[in-house]
């Protein structure tokens, strides 16, 4: 079964440029979140998607925006770029926002993708 | 709010040896989730192992095994026999359960070093 899939890997921006970023969810799974991480600020949640709606949303400013497809796929934009916002872009899924134990088993845990590095100039 | 304190920045191993890596947290919400995950050099953040605030026992998986100690707010992974490949940076995170706010908290994570 294939895994989270985020495109690009890589990219370069320079300052006021916008980034689109795409995470495919892993097949079957419809909650899909974005984090961000910084060497200087740990990894941060961004925003989560659940069935097209944005169910959750960190501390960030409105420049960081988000959506979800009706086939789970989720995209997020960056606008007006700055330099603080190089990072890598963690895209992970779920089956649903919710932790369950089904016999003994968890489902709801959150499985990442590779990320998205944004390197801004 | 929710917090996550991992106070080993780095630490080595030797192969075949058990590890200990330290996590603690705070939190007022009495029902809470603790994971660990592993992040290589490639960046995937991959999912080891799970321990709910309310489960009777500590959880293991296969090498990995959690050790939880809910009085002291502490979650430490324990990597027993450990390889090589296991050579990663690893982060402690945490989730309220029942109040929506779904968001990961994570640690500021630990590099583990196998040595041959």
């Amino acid at each position: 079964k294939a895994g989270v899939t985020q495109t690009p890997r890589y990219l370069i921006k320079t300052r006021g440029q916008q980034v689109t970023l795409s995470c495919s969810p892993i097949s079957g799974h419809r909650s899909v979140s974005w984090y961000q991480q910084t060497p200087g600020q740990g990894l941060q949640f961004l925003f989560e998607y659940f069935s097209e709606t944005q169910r959750n949303k960190g501390n960030f400013p409105g420049r960081f925006s988000g959506r979800q497809f009706s086939n789970s796929r989720s995209e997020m934009n960056v606008s007006t770029l700055e330099l603080g916002d190089s990072a890598l872009y963690l895209c992970a899924s779920s089956l649903g926002p919710e932790l369950v134990r089904d016999r003994g088993k968890l489902t709801g845990e959150l499985f990442f993708g590779e990320g998205s590095r944004l390197t801004v100039l | 709010a929710q917090k996550i304190t991992q106070t080993q920045p780095g630490m080595f191993v030797q192969e075949k040896e058990a590890v200990t890596l330290d996590c603690t947290y705070d939190t007022s919400d009495p029902s809470y989730g603790l994971f660990w995950y592993k992040q290589p050099s490639s960046g995937e953040m991959i999912f080891l192992i799970y321990q709910g605030s309310y489960d009777q026992q500590n959880a293991t998986e296969g090498r990995y095994s959690l050790n939880f100690q809910k009085a002291r707010k502490s979650a430490n992974l324990v990597i027993s026999a450990s390889q090589l490949g296991d050579s990663a940076m690893y982060f402690c995170a945490m989730r309220e359960l029942y109040t929506g706010r779904r968001a990961l908290t994570f640690g500021s994570g630990t590099r583990l070093q196998v040595q041959p």
